[in-house]
């Protein structure tokens, strides 16, 4: 009964350091997302996957890139991270693309960047 | 003009009170529409869709006025642990990305 599961749940970076965040999901979905949360911003969405093989461009793609591995995992990767980066990281899936298909979110990453 | 705005509160309610929050959106063209709960420092859940003809879970109901763009929330005889931040959510014409609002932030005293 795991549903979407994140890690890591925090971590601290130094600005330049790059790191992978993980994201699995066992509910059988063909859709996943990346969002940020940031104070007064509400989630903003970074990149997503339609379905296994597919990966589009969100809001907020800029200093990141993404890989679906396979059709349960989703990563994102910050190659050179910078302070703008300091977020709350969460992972989203649906069962599929299309109208009143609601999003089931991981626990989320809280990522520092000094 | 944001997409989804929301009034970020906080509402502070007594337990047992009836309180309800408004949201608008932008596009006209938007096909789908939720409310989430996020509590502090947890992330986003589904609390219910939001269907055209309204629709109602125990002791919330949804709105949906087309007409003026906005959607609302209804949260009857409120329970401390309905103290949350509230997401208007909303999606655009042909595609199931969500736009999410800010939030309505509820404290529900005793």
């Amino acid at each position: 009964n795991a549903g979407v599961t994140q890690t890591p749940k925090f971590q601290v970076l130094k600005t330049g350091q790059s790191m992978t965040l993980q994201c699995a999901q066992d509910m059988n979905h063909n859709s996943m997302y990346w969002y940020r949360q940031d104070p007064g911003m509400g989630l903003r969405l970074i990149y997503y996957s339609a379905s296994e093989g597919t990966t589009d461009k969100g809001e907020v793609p800029n200093g990141y890139n993404v890989s679906r591995l396979n059709k349960r995992e989703f990563s994102l990767r910050l190659e050179s991270a910078a302070p703008s980066q300091t977020s709350v990281y969460f992972c989203a899936s649906s069962l599929a693309q299309g109208f009143n298909q609601p999003q089931h979110f991981g626990d989320g990453t809280r990522l520092s960047i000094l | 003009r944001k997409e989804v705005e929301q009034d970020p509160g906080p509402f502070n309610v007594p337990e047992g009170a009836t309180v309800a929050f408004n949201c608008t959106y932008s596009n006209s063209a938007s096909q789908s529409f939720f409310w989430y709960r996020q509590d502090c420092r947890k992330e986003p859940k589904l609390l219910m869709s939001v269907y055209s003809s309204g629709n109602e879970d125990g002791r919330f109901t949804a709105q949906l006025n087309r007409a003026s763009q906005y959607i609302s929330l209804l949260i009857r005889d409120s329970k401390l642990s309905d103290s949350a931040t509230y997401l208007c959510v909303v999606t655009g014409y042909n595609t199931d990305k969500l736009i999410f609002g800010t939030g309505t932030r509820l404290q529900v005293f005793p």
